[in-house]
């Protein structure tokens, strides 16, 4: 079954500090996987996405890691804000005909001054 | 520019009702698709339209679920005979293509609330 399964559910951290949000995957074949920030009651904003060639991707403060051979995803906050609380969404697609693209059930993440 | 927008933002509606959800995505994407959210869950697939090809319906959870893209470009998500198990966000998303490296652009969500 092609799932993917993000940790921690939550996360608390100080302003300024970093932190590291995990993602495993199971679907094959594998096509991409995308990293979104969620705002509360807002859609999903993409930050990240990596096909199977790519093992690092930045964008600003946030760096997303893809391990293809062990089918996991890493994605790297530093020196938190308190604009960065918000759900963190692992994506994976797979290439097979048709459409399949399965979202991670998220990180909370709070950010406390 | 304008992004994908949805309406309503909010819709209360009684268990038996048919409600009726709006998406306008970014104008020329070819791709639009149907998500919903339940609380605390990962976003769920429901329907994916690209260009003039049948969509592809396989997330539809029953057959009380139906969509519509006219012209290419606006999207009605219809639901009939509401349950409260349909209380959920529903999100959509366009993009120019479909797969990487298009990037799905969402749009707020519309808050459905069956009582």
């Amino acid at each position: 079954k092609n799932q993917v399964e993000q940790s921690p559910q939550s996360l608390i951290i100080l302003e300024g500090k970093n932190c590291t949000l995990q993602c495993n995957y199971t679907v094959s074949p594998f096509s991409n996987l995308r990293w979104y920030k969620q705002d509360t009651g807002r859609g999903p904003v993409s930050l990240t996405i990596m096909t199977f060639s790519e093992n690092t991707k930045s964008n600003g403060r946030y760096t997303a890691t893809l391990d293809a051979d062990t089918k996991q995803s890493s994605l790297h906050i530093t020196a938190s804000q308190l604009s960065d609380s918000a759900s963190y969404i692992c994506v994976v697609s797979s290439n097979t005909g048709g459409f399949k693209t399965i979202f991670g059930a998220g990180t909370r993440l709070f950010v406390k001054a | 520019g304008a992004g994908v927008s949805q309406s309503p933002s909010n819709k209360v509606t009684e268990k038996g009702k048919d409600v009726e959800l709006r998406c306008d995505p970014i104008s020329g994407h070819t791709a639009l698709y149907w998500y919903r959210q339940s609380l605390g869950q990962g976003l769920e697939f429901l329907i994916y339209f690209q260009g003039n090809s049948a969509p592809d319906k396989s997330g539809l959870p029953s057959d009380r679920f139906s969509a519509e893209r006219t012209g290419g470009s606006v999207s009605t998500l219809t639901i009939q005979r509401t349950q409260q198990e349909d209380s959920a966000v529903y999100l959509c998303a366009s993009s120019t293509g479909q797969g990487a490296p298009y990037e799905q652009y969402f749009g707020p969500g519309t808050r459905l609330t069956v009582t």
